[in-house]
């Protein structure tokens, strides 16, 4: 089975700042798809970021980006510019590309951000 | 399009009761699922569903059953309500899965659940 770990349960940033959230996980599989999750305080669970693992380009989407390292089974968010509608509780999920898994994801824990002025 | 919806958006129940949660998806998604979200443990899998018809267990799915009588509604329901079963509980779906998509999850709302 696979698992997701997001080792920081609560990260801490300035406004316009940057900063970077961990997640590993561990697979056998060589083929699945990697994606971060958004949660601000309304619980509406928003995607933010969505990586393919046979793709070595990293996703870039505006002001999000990921660092996909598939050998050491890392999969970060950079937030560059943050601002203050960025705090929310961050996700990653991970699923199997493999047919017959019915697209079911794996969450991690969760990292709370926080955007200080 | 409302997307995924879920009723109710917030419940309180009594130790014993039963109740059950609705989602219900205007997108024609195949797959429907639900979690449960507690603190400190991100979202776990309860139960999910391929077709209409069709459902299955996922990592979580004591103290909880579903129906899928209609493919856009997938029912969660408790017969027996207990204090461990306090949480918030996401609805999602998805398409069929076609090979290099992505097919990410669409999430409901969530409703908060709270068992005294």
């Amino acid at each position: 089975a696979q698992t997701v770990t997001q080792s920081q349960p609560e990260m801490s940033v300035q406004e316009a700042e940057t900063v970077t959230l961990s997640c590993t996980y561990d697979t056998s599989e060589s083929d699945y798809y990697l994606f971060w999750y958004k949660q601000p305080p309304s619980r509406q669970m928003i995607l933010v970021i969505r990586q393919e693992a046979y793709k070595q380009q990293n996703a870039t989407e505006n002001r999000f980006s990921v660092n996909f390292q598939k050998a050491a089974k890392s999969f970060s968010l950079k937030i560059s510019d943050s601002q203050l509608g960025d705090a929310a509780m961050y996700f990653c999920a991970y699923r199997s590309a493999l047919t017959g898994t019915a697209s079911k994801l794996t969450f991690g824990t969760g990292t709370r951000l926080q955007v200080t002025l | 399009n409302a997307g995924v919806t879920q009723t109710p958006k917030f419940r309180v129940l009594k130790t014993g009761q039963s109740m059950t949660l609705l989602c219900a998806q205007d997108m024609n998604h195949e797959y429907m699922y639900w979690y449960r979200q507690d603190p400190g443990m991100g979202l776990r899998l309860i139960h999910y569903s391929v077709g209409e018809g069709t459902t299955a267990k996922g990592e979580v799915p004591d103290g909880y059953n579903v129906s899928r009588l209609k493919k856009q509604n997938f029912l969660l329901g408790l017969e027996s309500a207990a204090p461990s079963q306090t949480s918030v509980y996401f609805c999602a779906s998805s398409l069929l899965p076609v090979s290099g998509s992505f097919n990410e999850q669409f999430f409901g709302p969530g409703t908060r659940l709270t068992v005294l």
